[in-house]
Parts: structure tokens; sequence; C-alpha cells
């Protein structure tokens, strides 16, 4: 199974400010016939069912605002945050569906500091 | 606009079995992979299984293999998943979830609730 680890568990960063959360898999999740990378990342707030941010690494899906953005290749990965806003307080997940099992990350709690 | 309802959670004993329903609408439903999640209480997220367009192939995680099993009738826009030998770890929050055609999970339900415990 591919693991998927991020960091940090949990992350406090004041309004306006960016945020970063990396995660990095156990292999690599780029598919070489096509150059994509099978990673996604998902926002959960208190009480709601998660929502897709990015999927292919770096693209953004429709309605998620451009301050969100997803970076990263092969084993690495990043989530920006680039002006963090009252909104943006969740648990922030990692998942690779390069294979199955799909696997998530462990999640990173992020607060206003 | 894309709904994805589940149902069918209750508090079951250990040993018991269960069948989750999904009822999916506001999309071609037999154009896409379904799969089902569950979050423990407090937990993070859990892949269970994936079932691709037509059924004819289905995968589960190591934790429930050979005691769920998923399905789906693309006549009903529905996914199930039937939960057998349940254990109280199985406890979690299941989701219904639609793949994107690319494997990324574009829609989730609101989740229903399973409680194994005596």
């Amino acid at each position: 199974d591919i693991v998927m680890t991020q960091s940090p568990d949990s992350l406090a960063v004041s309004l306006g400010e960016r945020a970063t959360i990396n995660c990095r898999s156990s292999q690599s999740v780029l598919y070489s016939f096509n150059n994509k990378n099978y990673l996604a990342w998902y926002q959960q707030k208190p009480g709601q069912s998660p929502r897709l941010l990015i999927y292919s690494a770096s693209t953004r899906e429709s309605g998620v605002p451009d301050r969100f953005s997803g970076s990263g290749s092969g084993t690495d990965f990043t989530l920006t945050i680039s002006s963090l806003q009252a909104e943006d307080v969740a648990v922030y997940y990692c998942q690779q569906y390069y294979t199955t099992p799909r696997t998530f990350g462990q999640g990173t709690k992020l607060e206003i500091k | 606009e894309v709904q994805l309802v589940e149902s069918g959670g209750v508090v079951v004993q250990p040993g018991g079995s269960l069948r989750l329903s999904c009822a999916a609408s506001g999309f071609t439903f037999d154009d896409f992979a379904m799969h089902w999640v569950r979050q423990a209480p407090g937990k993070g997220l859990e892949w269970v299984s994936l079932v691709n367009w037509d059924a004819r192939s289905t995968y589960y995680a190591d934790s429930v293999k050979g005691r769920f099993t998923i399905s789906r009738d693309n006549s009903k826009s529905s996914l199930y998943l039937q939960m057998n030998s349940l254990r109280p770890e199985d406890t979690a929050l299941y989701y219904c979830v639609k793949d994107n055609s690319l494997g990324a999970f574009d829609f989730w339900g609101q989740g229903t609730m399973v409680t194994v415990s005596s």
C-alpha cells in the first residue's frame, strides 16, 4: 500500500498570512504515460463532508478560490493557501488515487493564530 | 446539482449485518465509478471500496475484504454496501462518493452512521 504522510499535524496561521501543508507518498504517484500525478487535496470543515480542492496535484476544482494552490510531483506535494481567511479553518487531507487501496494522509488541522 | 443521499446506518451488534444505500442524482450515474469512504468518530478518512461504472470490477480495503460487498444498480442510480460480520472497529460515518473519472473524489454525500456495539 502507498502510505501518505502529511506535515505538520496541526498548524496555526494568522489571517492574511500564507499556510503551507506538505504531503509525502511512500512511492511515486506520477503516471508516466500521461505525466499526471494522481494526488488530490480535500478540505473538511467541522461537521461537514470533505470537499475536493485540488486534483492531479495542481488542478483546482471548479469553484475553489484561487488562494488555494497545489504543487509537487512524484512523491512530494504541497498545498498552499496564499492568504488565510477565517472560513479556511478545517482539516486538510491529501490522497493518492494512483492505485488501490486509495490512501489518505492523516490530516492537517489548520487554525487561526 | 449532484446529490448523494446515504441511508441504512443504525446501531448493530458485533457479528451482525447491514446494508447501506446511496441514491444518486444530478449526473449520469452509469458514467462514473463510485466509492465508499468511512470516518471513525474523531478520526481521519479511510477508503473502503470502489466499483467501476458497469460493476464488473470491485476493490476493497484489506480491513473489509471478505466481509463487505459493494454493488450498484445503474437503472436506479443507486450504490450499495452490504456489510457482514461487523466489528466494533467498523463504527464510522460512511460516505458515498463519486469518482471524477480521473480517480479523485469530487462529490460526497452527508454520510450515514454505523455503530457496532453490544
